[in-house]
């Protein structure tokens, strides 16, 4: 059974510090994965899709890579701001997506 | 785009009355999803359609539960009868279907569900 894990769950940082978010996955046989964020009482906004032949993407500050061999992917945030503030799930897909526990992202001015 | 669009937004309930929760998803997508999130559980999955058909429904809790896509720009899950352990917020995706594994998803704002 396909299990997702995030480390850390909580993370509260000084605006401007690059930051790291782990996700890892005990199923190797993906189709691609997808990082989320999710402000409060929200709903799930789409950051990042990697498919499982491709190593990373990237959008503006944010810069997701995927390992598949180790069951791994990260979602690298540069220059944080407040902004930045929300919880982070990343999820695996087979033919349906398997949610992390997420990490809740804090920023402060 | 409107995205992804659920009703209601809240809903409070007595325990053992009949809740309705409805989705429109994006005009073109043709998967639909239907997920529970909670402190305790996180989000998980309870049942996806594709092209109005259910595929899987192996997370839909008990008999309950029920879920109706009669038409491509509509759905409803449906909780009868309700308990206070279904109190949790209740999400709508949708996506593309995809030749191999689940599309890039989209959201809808969620409906929170109390009942009391």
């Amino acid at each position: 059974k396909q299990e997702v894990t995030q480390i850390p769950a909580a993370l509260s940082v000084p605006e401007g510090e690059n930051l790291v978010l782990n996700c890892s996955f005990t199923d190797s046989a993906i189709y691609n994965l997808q990082w989320f964020r999710q402000d409060p009482g929200k709903g799930l906004t789409s950051l990042l899709l990697i498919q499982s032949s491709q190593r990373e993407q990237t959008s503006g500050r944010l810069n997701a890579s995927l390992d598949k061999s180790s069951g791994r992917s990260t979602l690298y945030i540069a220059a944080s701001q407040p902004g930045d503030s929300a919880t982070y799930l990343c999820a695996v897909s087979t033919d349906k997506l398997i949610f992390g526990t997420g990490t809740r992202l804090q920023v402060f001015p | 785009d409107a995205g992804v669009i659920q009703s209601p937004r809240h809903e409070v309930t007595e325990m053992g009355q009949e809740v309705t929760l409805r989705c429109k998803p994006i005009s073109g997508h043709n998967s639909l999803f239907w997920y529970r999130q909670t402190m305790m559980r996180g989000l998980e999955l309870l049942i996806y359609f594709n092209n109005n058909v259910p595929i899987d429904d192996s997370g839909m809790p008990e008999d309950r539960f029920s879920a109706k896509m009669p038409n491509a720009s509509f759905s409803t899950l449906k909780i009868q009868p309700s308990e206070p352990r279904d109190s949790a917020v209740y999400f709508c995706a949708s996506s593309r279907v995809m030749r191999q594994g689940a599309g890039e998803q989209y959201f809808g704002p969620g409906t929170r569900l109390t009942v009391t």
